[in-house]
């Protein structure tokens, strides 16, 4: 099942600069999309989401973009800062009804001091 | 901070066991989730939980897998026969007022280990 894919494992930046992380995704019908991040030995924690009617989200320095004619969504983190270094996860949003996620492989990020 | 608990934090058992993982979601969600993650895999969706039955499951979520709400606090997942298969992180999630535009809250996960 390859629905929700970052292909990106992972991604390294310098403390202050951008980070920004990408998913696409194969399935039309999903019509609402979250990133999640994930410390070891937590579980996944919301960060920022978006609706299709939308092109753009953004709280504080994270903000998430959508194509819908790429199928291609991003993650961008400004300015990145060392305790942003985590596993970092895509998902998509199936059933309105349900809230069933779909999630990508996930990308480490790792902010460098 | 309200926050979705889990218990046990890491099972170990016998292949051919039964096991049963316990949640604790925030206590005015309405929906109710369990996702499994294999080491280097996919975090999966494998059931939801609405209103005191399931709502949607995975092609996963087969005959050996169970889900109940006994009490009205808790949310378990029961295995009834586990393969070495089933090893993974086990995650409980839960949401509040609509199953979707609506932020899931993971627990820390239970780690299973089928031997």
């Amino acid at each position: 099942d390859q629905q929700v894919k970052q292909n990106s494992p992972s991604l390294s930046v310098q403390e202050g600069r951008i980070s920004i992380l990408n998913c696409d995704y194969t399935n039309s019908m999903f019509d609402y999309f979250l990133w999640y991040k994930k410390y070891p030995a937590e579980g996944p924690t919301f960060l920022i989401s978006i609706s299709s009617i939308k092109d753009k989200n953004e709280d504080g320095r994270f903000t998430v973009f959508l194509n819908k004619s790429a199928k291609h969504l991003s993650l961008h983190i400004v300015p990145s800062q060392p305790g942003d270094s985590a596993v970092y996860f895509c998902a998509a949003s199936v059933n309105f009804n349900t809230g069933k996620l779909i999630f990508g492989q996930g990308t480490t990020l790792q902010v460098k001091p | 901070e309200p926050e979705v608990t889990q218990t046990p934090s890491h099972q170990v058992t016998q292949m051919g066991q039964e096991v049963i993982l316990r949640c604790v979601p925030i206590s005015n969600h309405l929906y109710f989730y369990w996702y499994r993650q294999i080491l280097g895999q996919k975090v999966e969706f494998l059931v939801s939980f609405y209103n005191n039955e399931i709502s949607e499951k995975s092609e996963i979520f087969d005959d050996q897998f169970s889900v109940e709400r006994p009490d009205g606090s808790n949310f378990t997942l029961k295995i009834r026969s586990t393969k070495l298969e089933d090893s993974a992180m086990y995650f409980c999630a839960s949401s509040g007022m609509r199953a979707r535009d609506n932020e899931q809250f993971f627990g820390p996960g239970t780690r299973l280990t089928v031997l």
